[in-house]
C-alpha cells in the first residue's frame, strides 16, 4: 500500500528554521510533493522533488533522499504567516493516485 | 490564472438525500481527484480519474460514486448522504507532467 508519516505538530518562533520530516511507502514512486493550507484555505503548491537533493525556493527549500524513502521542508526566517498546515505527497506512477500525509500544524509564534 | 472551480461553498443536506458536488477546471489538465479532508486524517482519496470516462477508486470510496463526462468537468455524487459524510471536500487537478496539484476552494458539507 500507500502510507506517508509526518509528525501532527511543530512549533517555532519567528525568524527561526524549522524541518518538517516526511516518510513514506510507495510503489512506482514518481516525486515527492509540498503543500500549504491555511486555515478554512485550501492547499497550494510548495515544491516537488522528483530528484535526490535540495530544490530551494526563496525562504522555503525541499529535500528528498529516494533511497531513503524520506524527504524533508526546511522553512527559514519563519514569520507568522507562516503558521498554517503542511502536508507532503506522493505520486505513485502504479496506480496513478496522488496521495497525501495527514498534515503538520505549524505554530509559529512571536 | 489557472483555476478549479468547485460549485458551492457550503452546502447542509439531509440525511438520505443524493448530493452532487461538481467541479471544474480550466486548464485541460487530463488528472482529476476528489478528497475529504477530515480534522487529524488529512486529505483522503475517495475516487479520481485520469481521461474522460475512466475514473478509479481512491482509499475510501464507499457511499461516493464519480461522473467525468467531459475533461474539464468531475463530478462527485454522494447517492444517499449518511451523517458521516459530513466533511470538508476538495477537488484537485494535476497535468501530465504530474508535478502540482491545483485544489478548488472546498465545499463544506454538513449532513444534518
Amino acid at each position: 500500500g500507500q502510507s506517508l508519516e509526518q509528525p501532527s505538530e511543530v512549533t517555532a518562533v519567528e525568524g527561526a528554521i524549522v524541518q518538517i520530516n516526511c516518510t513514506y511507502q510507495t510503489s512506482g514512486f514518481y516525486g515527492l510533493s509540498w503543500y500549504q493550507q491555511h486555515d478554512g484555505g485550501a492547499p497550494t503548491f510548495l515544491s516537488y522533488n522528483a530528484l535526490d537533493g535540495l530544490e530551494e525556493t526563496g525562504r522555503f527549500s525541499s529535500f528528498l533522499s529516494r533511497s531513503d524513502s524520506y524527504g524533508y521542508l526546511l522553512l527559514q526566517e519563519l514569520q507568522m504567516k507562516d503558521s498554517a498546515s503542511y502536508f507532503c505527497a506522493v505520486w505513485s506512477g502504479a496506480t496513478n493516485k496522488l496521495i497525501f500525509g495527514t498534515g503538520t500544524l505549524l505554530a509559529v509564534q512571536p | 490564472d489557472v483555476k478549479v472551480t468547485q460549485s458551492s461553498r457550503y452546502l447542509v443536506k439531509r440525511t438520505g438525500e443524493k448530493v452532487f458536488l461538481e467541479c471544474v477546471q480550466d486548464m485541460d489538465h487530463e488528472n482529476m481527484f476528489w478528497y475529504r479532508q477530515d480534522p487529524g486524517l488529512g486529505l483522503r482519496l475517495i475516487y479520481f480519474s485520469y481521461d474522460v470516462k475512466m475514473k478509479e477508486k481512491g482509499d475510501i470510496p464507499e457511499g461516493y460514486s464519480v461522473s467525468r463526462e467531459k475533461k474539464e468537468r468531475f463530478s462527485l455524487i454522494l447517492e444517499s448522504a449518511s451523517t458521516n459524510q459530513t466533511s470538508m471536500y476538495l477537488c484537485a487537478s494535476v497535468g501530465q507532467l504530474n508535478t502540482e496539484a491545483f485544489f478548488g476552494q472546498g465545499t463544506r458539507l454538513t449532513v444534518v
